[in-house]
């Protein structure tokens, strides 16, 4: 069975640029997760969604969404990119959120620079 | 929320063993997860425990819970060259969160 798959692999932008992140998750599973990790620190959260649900945000500004589809894959957007947006973007899948089912399968990630 | 503290390196000879040590914050955590990150790569899933359990063991990995102060640590016995990489331990009530993460580096 395939892993949590995220697409593009790298991606290079501009400031004030808009992007768009893609992820499928493992087959089964109906609840992904965005992760930010800049260099150096650990993975930050940024949304759960769950049913095409908003199930959890993190701290983050407005500039972010998210969206999960009927087949359960997920596009996480960011618009107006900063500087500050550089950094590895993670996507996770679980079969549902809480309980004993939210343990976490992450993709590869998504290296997102912005110049 | 949930705060998780690690500590940011350790050395270790090959085929000595490595305790990697967390603290955690958020005592309703459900579950603690200890995740591998390579170079280059997302992250991968090593174990995890239950809140109501002190131990747990899978081949060269032993997970050792101290609930009261809130401690979390990772044995590997035997550490390889292999298992050079980022450790994260991780926990929360509903989402997990995660340290910064344990840099391991394993020479000959």
């Amino acid at each position: 069975d395939a892993g949590v798959t995220q697409s593009p692999t790298h991606l290079i932008k501009t400031r004030g640029q808009q992007v768009t992140l893609r992820c499928s998750p493992i087959s089964g599973h109906k609840s992904v997760s965005w992760y930010q990790q800049v260099l150096g620190q650990g993975p930050q959260f940024i949304f759960q969604y769950y049913e095409k649900e908003e199930r959890g945000r993190g701290n983050f500004p407005d500039r972010f969404s998210a969206r999960q589809f009927p087949n359960y894959s997920s596009e996480l957007n960011v618009n107006a990119l900063l500087l500050g947006d550089s950094a590895l973007y993670l996507c996770a899948s679980s079969l549902e959120p809480g309980r004993d089912k939210e343990k976490l399968f992450f993709g590869s990630g998504t290296q997102l620079s912005v110049l | 929320g949930e705060d998780v503290e690690q500590s940011l390196f350790l050395s270790v000879r090959e085929g000595d063993s490595s305790v990697i040590n967390c603290t955690y914050t958020d005592s309703s955590s459900t579950y603690l997860y200890w995740y591998k990150q390579e170079p280059g790569a997302g992250l991968q899933l090593l174990t995890y425990i239950f809140s109501n359990m002190d131990m747990k063991q899978d081949k060269r990995l032993t997970v050792l819970l101290n609930k009261k102060d809130k401690h979390l640590s990772l044995r590997i016995a035997d550490t390889q060259t292999g298992d050079s990489a980022i450790y994260f331990c991780a926990g929360g009530s509903y989402i997990p969160t995660f340290g910064r993460g344990t840099s391991l580096i394993v020479h000959p």
